[in-house]
């Protein structure tokens, strides 16, 4: 399976501020995917990314406030914009190398909001 | 949209014992279902899935088997080790025309005693 990197593995932010994530594979793959687990909880989708589109998001998940890009096959980015405490959580790239097969997830970044 | 349901949300047994999780999906268009083991402050990784096309499958210690018609799998573990001890994660899918993407169920902590 592909080797998939993000950074940061974590970061400690003020309320208000914006981050952003990057996720790294060190092969080409077709999908990839943005998912939030909160403390203690399961995996919720936020969007999928999309290589050179707009990303599509899940119902209560909106561009304005986790944008993301994917300029090519192996990198994508999401940006959590105007942080509040509740957007703490543990984010995860996923990535599946062809539509129809297994995803397999990134280490995650650990995010709190003080 | 899909929605899972995983039972029990906690499990504990006795090392050498056999366990098993339940999930339930509500969408019958569903066509795969994987299972992850999570870690404490590790990124889930895939022990096992299936396809609808299968009613069964195993590999050593861990099976899954999958009833279409009542839309129901199970993961089943059997001579439990310590190692096993973590958060396991179920999850449906709709492959190629449904992008994907995956919904997860709550999560069921094992816990395996000595």
């Amino acid at each position: 399976s592909a080797v998939i990197s993000q950074k940061p593995s974590r970061d400690i932010c003020q309320r208000g501020t914006s981050l952003t994530i990057q996720c790294q594979v060190d092969s080409q793959v077709t999908m990839m995917f943005w998912y939030r687990q909160q403390p203690g909880q399961s995996l919720t989708l936020i969007a999928t990314a999309n290589q050179g589109s707009e990303a599509t998001y899940e119902s209560g998940f909106v561009i304005d406030k986790f944008p993301i890009s994917r300029p090519n096959l192996t990198f994508s980015t999401l940006t959590v914009s105007n942080m509040s405490p509740e957007d703490s959580s543990i984010y995860l790239c996923s990535v599946a190398q062809v539509l129809g097969e297994t995803q397999y997830f990134g280490p995650g970044t650990r995010l709190l909001v003080l | 949209g899909e929605n899972v349901e995983q039972h029990p949300s906690t499990l504990s047994v006795q090392e050498g014992d056999s366990a098993v999780i339940k999930c339930t999906y509500s969408d019958s268009a569903s066509n795969y279902f994987p299972w992850y083991k999570q870690e404490l402050g590790k990124r889930p990784q895939l022990i096992i899935d299936i396809r609808s096309n299968v009613g069964e499958k195993k590999d050593q210690r861990i099976a899954v088997t999958l009833n279409k018609t009542a839309k129901h799998f199970s993961l089943h573990i059997t001579e439990t080790q310590p190692e096993d001890s973590a958060v396991y994660f179920c999850a449906a899918s709709i492959l190629t025309g449904g992008g994907n993407k995956l919904t997860f169920g709550t999560g069921t902590q094992l816990k395996v005693e000595l």
